[in-house]
């Protein structure tokens, strides 16, 4: 099935580091959706944008829609040992009707104290 | 307190025995969907219910069943069980709204073991 291309595939930084990841894709989508896997649990959402250009942010998180639709990056400012996990991007093609999203193989991120 | 519960969590079963993983939504919750996850593989869907009665396939839903008789409800049936099938398993529900089925909430997994 279709994927989006997200990278880095993995990041191990030092405590108080900014990150960036992104997620990339040769088809437009009108939803993209960030999500964070802890280990043990089940993803749980970040942040959900829902226009080009659009940028949201969440504590230290922030996400931007790309202008092209095409693409979508999430910042972590001042990175910290809880924001260990791995980092999943998500896109929905259809407004008002996400049945189907598509998935990036997600970011594994690491913290060292 | 809303959440999307799975059981069982852990199951390690044999080629061919019958199992059933349920999964049940506090939420009132319309959408309600199926993703197995594997190393290197990501999130890929099974299959996806956008109400009650109705369910439709997802990227992998060879060997697997769902049915949606009741909203809060929608369990994962493997009728046949192989060692391919053995994967971690998460429910996911949300609104069904202008834009809520993107915004899923996710159960804790379950862990299945094919022997």
């Amino acid at each position: 099935g279709q994927q989006l291309n997200q990278s880095p595939q993995s990041m191990f930084i030092q405590e108080g580091e900014d990150v960036s990841m992104n997620c990339t894709s040769s088809s437009i989508f009108n939803t993209w959706l960030w999500y964070k896997q802890e280990p043990g649990e089940g993803p749980v959402l970040l942040i959900a944008l829902y226009k080009a250009g659009e940028l949201t942010s969440n504590g230290r998180l922030t996400a931007q829609f790309g202008i092209t639709r095409k693409d979508s990056f999430l910042n972590i400012s001042a990175s910290i040992p809880s924001d260990v996990g791995i980092y999943f991007c998500a896109a929905g093609a259809n407004a008002g009707n996400n049945r189907k999203l598509i998935w990036g193989l997600g970011t594994s991120l690491a913290v060292n104290p | 307190e809303a959440q999307v519960t799975q059981n069982p969590r852990y199951l390690i079963t044999v080629t061919g025995k019958k199992l059933t993983v349920t999964c049940s939504q506090n939420m009132n919750h319309e959408y309600m969907s199926w993703y197995r996850q594997d190393p290197g593989l990501g999130l890929r869907q099974i299959y996806y219910s956008m109400n009650v009665e109705v369910t439709d396939k997802g990227d992998v839903p060879e060997g697997y069943k769902v049915s949606r008789k009741e909203k809060r409800n929608f369990p994962l049936i493997l009728e046949s069980p192989s060692p391919n099938q053995t994967s971690l398993y998460f429910c996911a529900s949300s609104t069904g709204l202008m834009h809520g089925t993107g915004e899923l909430f996710f159960g804790e997994g379950s862990r299945l073991t094919v022997l």
